[in-house]
């Protein structure tokens, strides 16, 4: 299965920008890469993906780098409802498998 | 509109009881998704549906695992003789077609073999 590498857990203050970087050194030309987060005891919860170019939702940016070998997720500012695991996929085969790994915890100060 | 719906949220079984897993996606979505999650770790993917097919169980653990959607809509997780180690989140998920279109997950049920 398709792997990513995120750091373990981040810190940021509140209404600061975070960049959470992926590392997916193994990415193939049609896979995806998604970003879903997951608050306590609730399920996963999209937040965006993209393919080769940068893209903006209303929840967050991806940024991708030229070699599609790593990605950023930049939330604009940091609000407390932003604590959550976030987990970074590439998905692959032809219904774009979402495979999941053990994501980034960030936590936001006050 | 409603999300995907999951029942029960908790359950508690003994050991080497079988258990049902219901799952209600979103209306219209194709594609349905079962996830195992452990305390700590990131979902596993179990199965995946379109429609009504099974067109990939290469997660399910056991053949104690059995999953059916048999008309495209409600899908059950049902576990046989459950284990311990079967104790875990398990998540149901689902999207308008097969492909990118984002997943949508419900809340989970909590099993717990003792």
């Amino acid at each position: 299965d398709a792997k990513t590498t995120q750091p373990n857990s981040m810190e940021s203050n509140e209404e600061e920008p975070v960049h959470l970087p992926c590392n997916h050194s193994t990415i193939s030309g049609t896979d995806y890469i998604h970003w879903y987060r997951q608050l306590p005891s609730q399920g996963p919860e999209y937040v965006i993906h993209g393919l080769t170019s940068n893209v903006n939702n209303r929840m967050a940016s991806l940024a991708i780098a030229e070699d599609r070998k790593s990605s950023t997720l930049i939330l604009h500012r940091a609000t407390l409802r932003d604590a959550a695991v976030y987990y970074c996929i590439q998905s692959s085969g032809g219904y774009q498998k979402v495979t999941f790994g053990t994501g980034t915890k960030l936590q936001v100060i006050p | 509109g409603a999300g995907v719906s999951q029942s029960p949220r908790y359950k508690v079984a003994k050991r080497g009881q079988d258990v049902a897993l219901r799952c209600d996606p979103i209306s219209g979505h194709v594609s349905l998704f079962w996830y195992q999650q452990a305390l700590g770790q990131g979902p596993e993917f179990l199965t995946y549906f379109q429609n009504e097919a099974q067109l990939d169980k290469s997660g399910l653990p056991s053949d104690r695992f059995f999953a059916e959607r048999p008309e495209g809509s409600v899908s059950t997780l049902k576990i046989q003789r459950t284990q311990q180690e079967d104790s875990a989140v398990y998540l149901c998920a689902s999207s308008y077609q097969h492909g990118i279109s984002p997943l949508h997950f419900g809340n989970g049920t909590r099993l717990t073999v003792t």
